[in-house]
């Protein structure tokens, strides 16, 4: 596997399921994002990680809870979304001192 | 709130046309990227520019970076349909977070044959 990777692609869940998105980053960066994208806003940050430290959640909801246990996986755990949460959920790594950020193909979420 | 405004928001053109997509800001940017998206699919970098005035280019298309480096364009000449996608402009601030992005809302554009 080359640059980042994203499972599931797709995910159907119900407003009371639990269920955890995963990123890989096989590019030895040691920063990686999550990043909401639903129709018609800008990607929305939602937590960055350097070094496997969190420096920053954007202000988002308790249901969405991230996890970095190394500098090249991520998770997304969620729990009790609304419907408002169907969206594009991307993952992104950059490395140390430079501002390119790398995108995985995305976890389409819809919640029922 | 730094904000970056991209217009058009949609672009729907013929094959062989020219366009212009443009992303600005009031604000000044340290270095400002282009990246393009497929449906289903996450963005693609498809340049950073750094230097005010600066001016790249990548076979068709040809980005440039404003002197104020408050502003960029993205120009593609003689479109293709496999140019149709999402452009994205996204610029890292000097004030902010390191490496974070600010993103705005993305031209669309369809080129058909």
């Amino acid at each position: 596997e080359t640059g980042v990777t994203q499972t599931p692609r797709h995910l159907v869940m119900g407003m009371t399921n639990k269920k955890s998105l995963k990123c890989e980053q096989h590019l030895g960066h040691n920063a990686m994002y999550w990043y909401k994208q639903s129709a018609k806003k800008p990607l929305e940050l939602m937590f960055v990680y350097n070094f496997k430290e969190q420096t920053e959640n954007n202000s988002v909801p308790s249901r969405f809870s991230p996890e970095c246990p190394n500098s090249s996986h991520l998770f997304l755990h969620l729990h009790t979304l609304q419907p408002e949460d169907s969206a594009l959920y991307l993952c992104a790594s950059r490395q140390g001192g430079g501002n390119e950020q790398f995108f995985g193909p995305g976890t389409r979420l819809t919640v029922l | 709130t730094q904000l970056l405004e991209q217009s058009p928001q949609f672009l729907s053109i013929q094959e062989g046309e020219n366009l212009t997509v443009y992303c600005n800001s009031s604000s000044v940017f340290s270095s400002l990227q282009w990246y393009r998206q497929e449906p289903g699919e996450g963005p693609v970098l498809l340049v950073t520019v750094v230097t005010g005035g600066e001016v790249k280019k990548l076979k068709r298309l040809t980005f440039q970076f404003g002197d104020a480096r408050k502003d960029s364009s993205l120009h593609i000449t003689a479109a293709q349909p496999g140019d149709t996608g999402l452009y994205l402009c996204a610029g890292a601030n000097y004030g902010g977070s390191q490496g974070n992005l600010i993103f705005g809302k993305g031209t669309k554009l369809s080129v058909k044959p």
